[in-house]
């Protein structure tokens, strides 16, 4: 069955600190990642995806995903995190299924960056 | 920008009522989505559309029914409102295609007593 894991319920990082928000997949066929992020009584906005080529994927705020096919992981990082970037971040993955185009997620991971 | 609306932020209504959630969006995108998000559950895909008049079940459509008569918008309708509906609803939208973004509008809260 197609699924996504986040590991993690929470992350803890000093502001300052690079940080990581790990993500792993179960997709047959060719996935395309995503990862959202979302603020407190928002909707989910858009940080990056891959959809194939470079495995390093740049996307807003600075913040960057590493395709690893072989691992079945697209782990969100940053190099210097900020407190504005404590948020709720979500891992997602699109593929094909019975003819249509689906999205599922992970269940989240909760950042939270101290000064 | 894509823009998602979600014309009702936060909602209260009564157990038993029939409840309207309205989605509109501005990019003649073919995709619209609805999703419930729980605490600890993630993201729950409820009913999506591909087209004008045409709607698929996602993973959860009990106590749901959808309506889509125009492109732009897409409405989910609780038919008998259940505590258990209580959630935060997201509604989504992304042209064809598998490598392409799927946007969210702001959500609506629907509490239901």
């Amino acid at each position: 069955a197609q699924s996504v894991a986040q590991p993690e319920d929470q992350v803890n990082v000093a502001e300052g600190n690079p940080l990581t928000v790990k993500c792993t997949y179960s997709v047959s066929g060719n996935p395309y990642l995503f990862w959202y992020v979302q603020y407190p009584n928002r909707g989910l906005q858009f940080l990056l995806k891959y959809i194939t080529g470079d495995n390093l994927v740049k996307g807003s705020y600075g913040f960057e995903a590493e395709f690893n096919k072989s691992q079945t992981s697209f782990h969100l990082k940053k190099p210097s995190a900020l407190v504005s970037d404590s948020a709720l971040y979500f891992c997602a993955v699109r593929f094909v299924s019975g003819g249509y185009n689906k999205l599922i997620f992970g269940a989240g991971t909760r950042l939270a960056v101290h000064p | 920008d894509v823009k998602v609306t979600q014309s009702s932020r936060y909602l209260v209504k009564r157990t038993g009522e029939k409840v309207f959630l309205e989605c509109v969006q501005d990019m003649d995108h073919e995709n619209m989505f609805w999703y419930r998000q729980d605490p600890g559950l993630g993201l729950r895909l409820i009913y999506f559309s591909y087209d004008v008049k045409m709607k698929e079940k996602g993973d959860i459509p009990e106590g749901y029914s959808v309506s889509r008569e125009k492109k732009e918008r897409f409405s989910l309708i609780l038919e008998s409102a259940s505590t258990n509906q209580t959630s935060m609803y997201l509604c989504a939208s992304s042209p064809s295609g598998s490598g392409n973004t799927i946007y969210f509008g702001e959500g609506s809260w629907l509490t239901v007593v």
